[in-house]
């Protein structure tokens, strides 16, 4: 069976950085991009970035400046930290696994809630 | 980067209609179009991957099409249970990906 499960601190500061993790298991972490969306309260989804296997990343041109996904092939997990967050980036952060070269399908986490405030 | 831009963004609508749902593309998305699910505190679910593939489980009554720029939904028979939010999301391998803004289908 497989499980995402994301785990990180549910308050940020202002200015501070978010770091969330997925843990992944019951299946391997090859052949799939390993993916962060998230959904603020109330509104739309919105891609955050890709992790490969291999390292490789690519992220939304509107968070670049400030995303980095990285994997850690010993643990099966794969981490996001956000820079110097704001209340907009109050929001449910979702890992997802998708399946290469199919489109769209694939596993996704339960969801974390992170609020930024003081 | 691509924008996908959903149609409607809220759609009215009765058990047993026929609804149909669009998503337009800024670019050429080479099929890799993707349709989703979501009830309010639920995780997405997919329905159809890669334009008009319907993922195991998911009622037939479901169907996507399109190609190029513009792609559509259909629930041929709307249900009680059919009744979220549905996104189009753009995926591939080589750069980024993109969700539409979603549509919302209420009673």
């Amino acid at each position: 069976q497989v499980q995402l499960q994301e785990s990180g601190p549910g308050l940020v500061k202002p200015s501070e950085t978010l770091s969330v993790t997925c843990s992944v298991s019951g299946v391997s972490l090859s052949g799939y991009h390993w993916s962060w969306i998230r959904q603020p309260p109330g509104k739309g989804l919105e891609w955050i970035g890709f992790v490969n296997y291999d390292g490789s990343s690519h992220y939304n041109p509107s968070l670049r400046s400030r995303v980095t996904i990285f994997i850690d092939k010993s643990k099966s997990q794969f981490s996001l930290n956000l820079l110097s967050v704001t209340a907009a980036d109050t929001a449910v952060y979702f890992c997802a696994g998708y399946e290469v070269g199919v489109g769209g399908r694939g596993y996704w986490g339960q969801g974390a809630l992170v609020t930024v405030s003081s | 980067d691509i924008q996908l831009t959903q149609s409607p963004s809220t759609l009215s609508a009765s058990v047993g209609d026929r609804v149909t749902i669009t998503c337009r593309a800024s670019q050429d998305l080479n099929n890799w179009l993707a349709w989703f699910q979501q009830k309010s505190g639920e995780v997405p679910k997919l329905l159809i991957y890669k334009v008009s593939n319907l993922e195991s489980g998911v009622p037939s009554r479901f169907s996507g099409s399109g190609s190029g720029t513009e792609f559509t939904l259909t629930i041929s028979s709307l249900q009680p249970d059919d009744f979220a939010t549905y996104y189009c999301q753009h995926y591939n391998s080589y750069s980024w990906w993109a969700f539409g803004q979603g549509t919302k289908v209420e009673i």
